[in-house]
């Protein structure tokens, strides 16, 4: 299976604040790379497809960047809404689909 | 709008059967791929498979011989079943419906809000 290991596995930021994290395959996955936001007790929520798409409906200050076996989600002003655990999933390896570990974004 | 709806026991003892089923409102489960992800506490997604408006379905092969999904399309439902538990197949198991984007990308568009089942005896 294709590993997908993320990092940081958790961060502290404050509202305004610009976020990076980084999704990072084991092998080369193209642009086959979503992004999900997922709150407590809640459903995951697709935010970026294909490496840099955004989903219909996600606020423009979340955006999706790289190719091969490294990636990026950046959230470019932090919103207080924003405070979630973020993961990654490839879809590179038909039909076996993993995903990241997480990495939760807390309020410093 | 697309809404998904899991149901089912919420525990069930080691070596039986589990079973679930997800209601679709919204769309119609007779196109689209229709997905199963678990989520034991404190970890990461596990993919468990899917099944296509065909009938046709794929699985982890890491839960293949243990896997059955199916379609009811008279009542725009399918079901998951997962023989054999243990105490490691506990978790939140979600529904959700899968898209291709254009350029190939498969991604999970519509989750419903997930059930907790828990195997003890």
């Amino acid at each position: 299976d294709i590993q997908m290991t993320q990092s940081p596995s958790s961060l502290s930021a404050s509202v305004g604040d610009r976020v990076t994290i980084t999704c990072r395959a084991s092998q080369n996955i193209y642009t086959y790379l979503n992004w999900y936001q997922q709150k407590p007790g809640k459903a995951p929520k697709v935010l970026i497809y294909g490496a840099s798409s955004l989903q219909s409906g996600v606020p423009s200050r979340f955006s999706g960047s790289g190719s091969g076996t490294d990636f990026t989600l950046t959230i470019s002003s932090l919103h207080p809404e924003d405070f979630a655990t973020y993961y990654c999933q490839q879809s590179y390896s038909n039909p076996i689909y993993t995903f990241g570990q997480g990495t939760k974004v807390e309020i410093k | 709008q697309v809404q998904l709806q899991e149901s089912g026991p919420g525990l069930v003892k080691p070596s039986e059967t589990l079973s679930l089923t997800c209601t679709v409102s919204g769309a119609s489960i007779s196109s689209d791929y229709w997905n199963w992800v678990r989520q034991p506490a404190g970890k990461r997604l596990q993919w468990i498979g899917r099944i296509y408006a065909s009938g046709n379905t794929n699985y982890n092969p890491s839960l293949n011989s243990r896997v059955t999904m199916s379609l009811d399309t008279s009542k725009n439902q399918f079901s998951l079943n997962l023989s054999s538990v243990t105490a490691a197949d506990t978790a939140v198991y979600y529904c959700a419906r899968a898209r291709w984007a254009i350029d190939g990308t498969y991604y999970f568009d519509y989750w419903g809000q997930g059930t907790l089942v828990t195997v003890s005896s």
